[in-house]
């Protein structure tokens, strides 16, 4: 079965620094994508993880922990344009990719 | 822009009506799907087409019908929809081998389907 569990809402402050967690209960897990998604337009891909670990890409990062079922994305300098939905998504091989619900993030000033 | 586009981008029908959504992908890829996004709910897949395999979600009602002639043109025929497949119907595509490839899947920018 699948299982993705993300907080619905998060807000922060402008220059501040955002973890976005994101669990899950997925069998035969292959990786764990991250997608944007501004109100309004489609999902943009940010991140696919496979590997324990952090990867790094400029202001926004993703971990996984393949043991513990546990992802977070990073964002860091948050600016006002970072204000959108974040989509966790697992991918395994034996099912097209299930998304989570989304986190809806609010950047204030 | 992602290589992908729809139309209509925004739908609006009666119950007895059938229309048709379509999607264009202009990536090269050989992999599409079918996305609804409903309000607080997730992202829910509902077809996918690759390499002439397709896979639907059994959850899917038979009211709706994809169509995909080639590997860049996708369709969505709906037919006697209800109010509750009121929604934002995304589409995507990806350059996969099989249905179950983990490569990156664009998107495109979504109809917004009313259902009266």
């Amino acid at each position: 079965g699948q299982n993705i569990d993300q907080p619905t809402e998060m807000t922060a402050t402008e220059g501040a620094i955002v973890q976005i967690n994101c669990t899950y209960q997925t069998s035969g897990f292959n990786g764990l994508f991250w997608y944007q998604q501004h109100a309004g337009e489609a999902p943009t891909f940010l991140s696919y993880n496979v590997l324990d670990g952090l990867e790094e890409k400029g202001r926004f990062s993703s971990f996984l922990s393949r043991s513990k079922g546990y992802s977070y994305l990073l964002l860091k300098e948050l600016q006002m344009k970072d204000s959108a939905s974040y989509l966790c998504a697992t991918h395994s091989g034996n099912t097209p990719l299930v998304f989570g619900k989304g986190t809806r993030l609010s950047v204030i000033a | 822009e992602t290589g992908v586009t729809q139309t209509p981008r925004h739908l609006v029908m009666g119950m007895t009506n059938k229309k048709s959504l379509k999607c264009e992908q202009h990536l090269g890829h050989n992999a599409m799907y079918w996305y609804k996004q409903s309000a607080k709910k997730p992202l829910e897949l509902m077809f996918v087409y690759s390499l002439e395999e397709r896979v639907e979600n059994n959850s899917v009602p038979s009211r709706f019908s994809p169509e995909c002639p080639n590997s860049s043109h996708l369709f969505l025929h709906l037919h006697t929809l209800q109010p509750e497949d009121s929604a934002l119907y995304l589409c995507a595509s990806s350059q996969g081998g099989t249905i179950y490839s983990y490569n990156e899947q664009f998107f495109g920018p979504g109809t917004r389907l009313t259902v009266l």
